[in-house]
């Protein structure tokens, strides 16, 4: 079975600092990893996404994430943080095959210091 | 030109009342699932429609049953609420086959008193 793990409840960066959310998957096959965005009060947005090719994948909000098959990681990185970024992550798996099941990490809230 | 729409956005009810949560999508996607986030803001799937036919089914009690009337509609019917079932309920939906990404709505946040 496939599970995501993000081993950060919590993180606090300063605005303008660089960010790296963690994010590590267990599945059998090929993953297709997902980040998604949750604002408070709102659904979820889709960031980016990794189905093959290219490791390094770019985003919207000027969101990437780099894809490590040996580390069974899928981090999300950022160059430079703003305020609004302040939100919780969601790092998911897909299964494939029928059904497009997601699974999703436990999430990252994000909170930026002006 | 809400792509992934819930209504009601809040309920509050009382334990053992029976409640329905509508979701509509205007994107085409033939694929439509409902979440459940509990109060620790983790997220897992409970159903999944595929052109109106239910494709999973995440072992979730049978007081829920949702329905799809067509592609475009997946409504959710929960009997006997349970304390236990206040959450945050989102309705997604995607182009089926494969991993496409899913749409999400803004959830429905369904408070048992």
């Amino acid at each position: 079975a496939q599970s995501v793990t993000q081993p950060d409840i919590h993180i606090t960066v300063s605005e303008g600092a660089s960010l790296e959310l963690r994010c590590n998957y267990s599945y059998g096959a090929t993953p297709y990893l997902f980040w998604y965005v949750q604002s408070p009060g709102q659904g979820l947005q889709l960031l980016l996404k990794y189905f093959s090719g290219d490791t390094l994948v770019q985003g919207i909000k000027g969101f990437e994430a780099e894809f490590k098959r040996s580390q069974s990681s899928f981090n999300l990185r950022k160059p430079s943080v703003h305020w609004s970024d302040a939100a919780e992550y969601f790092c998911a798996v897909g299964a494939g095959g029928g059904g497009n099941k997601l699974t999703f990490g436990t999430g990252t809230q994000l909170k930026v210091e002006l | 030109d809400t792509a992934v729409s819930q209504t009601p956005k809040y309920l509050v009810t009382q334990m053992g009342n029976d409640k329905s949560i509508k979701c509509e999508q205007n994107l085409g996607h033939d694929t439509m699932y409902w979440y459940k986030q509990d109060s620790k803001k983790f997220l897992k799937i409970m159903f999944s429609y595929n052109n109106k036919e239910l494709i999973i089914n995440e072992t979730v009690p049978n007081r829920f049953s949702p329905k799809s009337p067509d592609k475009a509609h997946l409504n959710l019917h929960i009997n006997s609420l349970e304390l236990g079932d206040s959450a945050v309920y989102f309705c997604a939906s995607s182009v089926g086959g494969g991993n496409q990404p899913q749409h999400f709505g803004d959830g429905t946040r369904l408070s048992i008193l």
